[in-house]
């Protein structure tokens, strides 16, 4: 399966101000997705994060909060913009090769804002 | 709707005894289905699949799961739990159409010496 970088592994950030994580992937991929983890809960997705394209957006998120970039087949950027106490969560990059493979996760980003 | 139910939300057994993790799938059609272990400060890492075939489905770590359609489950097994599978488990059917994966709200193991 596909190796799956991301940066920073965790970040103390201060309200207001934002945060870009990058998922760097060994190898290209069909589909990338960005989902959000709050503490003690499950996984929510965020967007698919579209090669070429803008991000699909997942009800209750939005492109002004959560910028997306995917430049090419192995690279996806996810900002956390003008954050506040409720963005601490864990953000997690996905990548699935096609419909009949799972899905296969980085290691997220461990993020709290004061 | 598409949805996933782990009814139970924390286990706790001992080292050395079996393992039963439920989970409970609502879809329209012959779902793809996972189980994923998420440990403390980790990403999840996919313990199994099924999409097809045989549904009694063999993972890493001694893990197995069956998918039984008459009952829309797809539980997780093993037979002697180890003090390091203490960990989160997530549950997740995946659409044969679209992209979408939708998870559960996960069980958290404890293993006691």
């Amino acid at each position: 399966s596909a190796v799956i970088s991301q940066k920073p592994s965790r970040d103390i950030c201060q309200r207001g101000t934002s945060l870009t994580i990058q998922c760097q992937v060994d190898s290209q991929v069909t589909m990338m997705f960005w989902y959000r983890q709050q503490p003690g809960q499950s996984l929510t997705l965020i967007a698919t994060a579209n090669q070429g394209s803008e991000a699909t957006y997942e009800s209750g998120f939005v492109i002004d909060k959560f910028p997306i970039s995917r430049p090419n087949l192995t690279f996806s950027t996810l900002t956390v913009s003008n954050m506040s106490p409720e963005d601490s969560s864990i953000y997690l990059c996905s990548v699935r090769q096609s419909m009949r493979q799972p899905q296969h996760f980085g290691d997220g980003t461990r993020l709290s804002i004061l | 709707a598409q949805s996933v139910t782990q009814p139970d939300i924390h286990i706790t057994v001992s080292e050395g005894a079996s393992l039963e993790l439920r989970c409970n799938y609502s879809y329209g059609a012959t779902p793809y289905l996972f189980w994923y272990v998420q440990s403390p400060g980790q990403g999840l890492q996919l313990l199994l699949k099924y999409f097809s075939g045989d549904t009694l489905v063999q993972g890493i770590k001694g893990f197995e799961a069956e998918f039984k359609r008459s009952q829309s489950s797809f539980n997780l097994r093993k037979p002697s739990v180890h003090w390091s599978d203490a960990a989160e488990y997530f549950c997740a059917v995946g659409a044969n159409t679209g992209n979408q994966f939708y998870f559960g709200t996960g069980t958290s193991l404890t293993v006691i010496p």
